[in-house]
């Protein structure tokens, strides 16, 4: 199994760029989450989905949109890009709400010049 | 008031040591609880639950005190592969019902 698989693992953006990052997972997971990570700032939820077709906004959800069509991909989208998106994106998913933790995707690496 | 939060350390001991992490959480009506680990630079990975009656595995041992709403880490005999950032994290209840709030981590270095 190849659990939660991110896609691009770095990219550079120029401002204003648009991108989507993609998070698959094949543990037929029903919860999915994308978190983005800053120095000295800790983890910090941006939108989650807790089924196909359902996404909520997190903490710090301005300046993204996710998609959950299918229930192994949970899409993030950055419309214009700025320099203070800049960060690492965790996605990350999980069977249900019992005692389970996340599985955690390797990161993008998001660069916004 | 943050979800929960942790003394961010930085935390350096030599081999062999034991050191003790802590953490609190604001919402008692908190089930589930978790410490993770995190290597520089790369995605937060499970480490061990916490229950209710404390837990060890190897050399790690956790304890939840419901009542004061903490938790701790403890780790026995310090290696230098334990070096990493320490991820305290509480499942979330009602509303937030599948939510993980993961602490800012305790840093850790283990020197030879």
């Amino acid at each position: 199994n190849a659990g939660v698989t991110q896609t691009p693992k770095f990219r550079v953006l120029k401002t204003g760029q648009s991108m989507t990052l993609l998070c698959a997972q094949d543990m037929n997971h029903e919860y999915m989450y994308w978190y983005r990570q800053d120095p000295g700032m800790g983890l910090r939820l941006i939108h989650y989905s807790v089924g196909e077709g359902t996404t909520a906004k997190g903490e710090v959800p301005d300046g993204y949109n996710v998609s959950r069509l299918k229930k192994q991909n949970f899409l993030l989208g950055l419309e214009s890009a700025a320099p203070s998106q800049t960060s690492v994106y965790f996605c990350a998913s999980r069977r249900g709400t019992d005692a389970t933790g996340y599985t955690f995707g390797s990161g993008t690496r998001l660069t916004v010049v | 008031r943050k979800e929960v939060e942790q003394d961010p350390g930085p935390f350096n001991v030599p081999e062999g040591a034991t050191v003790a992490f802590n953490c609190t959480y604001s919402n008692s009506a908190s089930q589930s609880f978790f410490w993770y680990r995190q290597d520089c630079r790369k995605e937060p990975k499970l480490l061990m639950s916490v229950y209710s009656s404390g837990n060890e595995d190897g050399r790690f041992t956790a304890q939840l005190n419901r009542a004061s709403q903490y938790i701790s880490l403890l780790i026995r005999d310090s290696k230098l592969s334990d070096s990493a950032t320490y991820l305290c994290v509480v499942g979330g209840r009602g509303s937030t019902l599948g939510r993980l709030y993961f602490g800012r981590g305790t840093q850790l270095t283990v020197w030879p």
